[in-house]
């Protein structure tokens, strides 16, 4: 069964900092990679989707990785602002079914 | 345009009073997955369908049932609430291209149990 870490599970930085979370998998066979973002009382929304032939991704200020190697992936932040506060996840899932498994985030607090 | 819609958001019910989450979908995705999320913790896949192919989790109680009438709809039926039912409950649909593809997710329906 995959399991998926999330290191660490809180981080508070001043604004203008660069952000680093980081996720591992247990199985390192997955096919696709996805991040995403929470807000308190709220769903999931889609932040990045590395697919099985792309080792990374990117979007404005938001870079992922992925070393299927080592089953870890990782989210860069850059210059991060008050409006990044939020709980970041990552999922993964196998090619062979549609599950994702994920991690129980990264809770980012970004100081004014 | 929420692709993926939930309702209600925040839904309060009495302990052992059957209650239905329900989810519909603009994406025309043929696949389409309950999730549970308690406090700090990560989703917990409860079931999906593949069109209408239920597929459900081992670990899944058998408090939690689930129906797609049709592509677009799907429900999450609790039979008999329990307190340790309280969670945020997560709907979220794909498209099946050979294999998983981005999973979009709705903004949750929060239940109490009271």
């Amino acid at each position: 069964k995959q399991e998926v870490t999330q290191i660490p599970a809180a981080l508070s930085v001043p604004e203008g900092e660069n952000l680093v979370l980081n996720c591992s998998f247990t199985d390192s066979a997955i096919y696709n990679l996805q991040w995403f973002r929470q807000d308190p009382g709220k769903g999931l929304t889609s932040l990045l989707l590395i697919q099985s032939s792309q080792r990374e991704q990117t979007s404005g200020r938001l870079n992922a990785s992925l070393d299927k190697s080592s089953g870890r992936s990782t989210l860069y932040i850059a210059a991060s602002q008050p409006g990044d506060s939020a709980t970041y996840l990552c999922a993964g899932g196998p090619s062979n079914d549609y599950k994702l498994s994920f991690g129980a985030g990264t809770t980012v607090t970004v100081r004014a | 345009d929420a692709m993926v819609i939930q309702n209600p958001r925040y839904q309060v019910t009495q302990f052992g009073k059957p209650v239905t989450l329900s989810c519909s979908q603009t994406l025309n995705h043929n696949v389409m997955y309950w999730y549970q999320q308690k406090s700090s913790q990560a989703p917990k896949l409860l079931f999906h369908y593949y069109d209408k192919d239920f597929n459900n989790e081992a670990d899944t109680p058998d408090n939690f049932q689930s129906r797609r009438p049709n592509t677009s709809f799907c429900f999450l039926d609790i039979r008999s609430p329990g307190l340790g039912d309280a969670a945020m409950y997560l709907c979220a649909t794909s498209v099946r291209t050979g294999a998983h593809t981005e999973a979009f997710f709705g903004q949750g329906t929060r239940l109490t149990v009271v």
